[in-house]
């Protein structure tokens, strides 16, 4: 079946560490992006990347960096620069960037920071 | 201003009666795509219908349908028949054409919809 996978579904990190999040797609889909959601709010998109090795920052970068060395892959880390990075991360791809363009999500990754 | 404005933190519905939740949106771009998406509590984003701004005709999908005002820049979804498994949080977005600061979608705070028996 094709889709959107993400891992791991819960990460748990300790204050100054450094995690990376999984993202794979096997739609042959061109652009790929990250998500955060806070409880209570809608998403708010972190990175995207239309083509292989580009990618650009999104509403809220800092404290995040992704690599795009692969069409299906979008791997985000989230480092320690990131202040509050508890929250649930949402990987999405659309086969293009035309606005008619539906994005599809993975099942997400729940972070929480101890 | 909001780009997105769901009005509404929360809904009740009886099964198998019709829900209607509540979109608004705000741009100057002429072009431009309106998506709803369902968030169960698992966190999945599901999505459910589209409308682009040069449709002429509401989308429908099934039991949802979108009823889309373009002068009002309202897009409210409609779910007939409700059913249980109905129960989630509802998102609607837009995207915009690509500007080069673009190219992503812009998502309301979403409505808690609950289905009862």
């Amino acid at each position: 079946d094709g889709g959107i996978t993400q891992s791991p579904k819960y990460l748990f990190r300790k204050e100054g560490q450094n995690v990376t999040l999984s993202c794979e797609q096997n739609l042959n889909h061109d652009a790929m992006y990250w998500y955060r959601q806070d409880p209570g709010q809608g998403l708010r998109l972190i990175y995207y990347s239309q083509i292989v090795n580009d990618f650009q920052k999104g509403d809220i970068a800092e404290g995040y960096s992704v690599s795009r060395e692969k069409k299906e892959s979008f791997p985000l880390t989230v480092t320690s620069a990131q202040k509050n990075p508890t929250a649930f991360y949402l990987c999405a791809s659309s086969i293009g960037r035309l606005v008619t363009d539906t994005q599809y999500f993975g099942p997400g990754t729940r972070l929480t920071v101890l | 201003a909001q780009k997105i404005t769901q009005t509404q933190p929360g809904m009740f519905v009886q099964e198998k009666e019709a829900v209607t939740l509540d979109c608004t949106y705000d741009t100057s771009d002429p072009s431009y795509g309106l998506f709803w998406y369902k968030q169960p509590s698992s966190g999945e984003m599901i999505f459910l219908i589209y409308q682009g701004s040069y449709d002429q005709q509401n989308a429908t999908e099934g039991r949802y349908s979108l009823n889309f005002q373009k002068a009002r820049k309202s897009a409210n979804l409609v779910i007939s028949a409700s059913q249980l498994g109905d129960s989630a949080m509802y998102f609607c977005a837009m995207r915009e054409s690509f500007t080069g600061g673009g190219n992503k979608l812009t998502f309301g705070t979403g409505t808690q919809l609950k289905v009862e028996l």
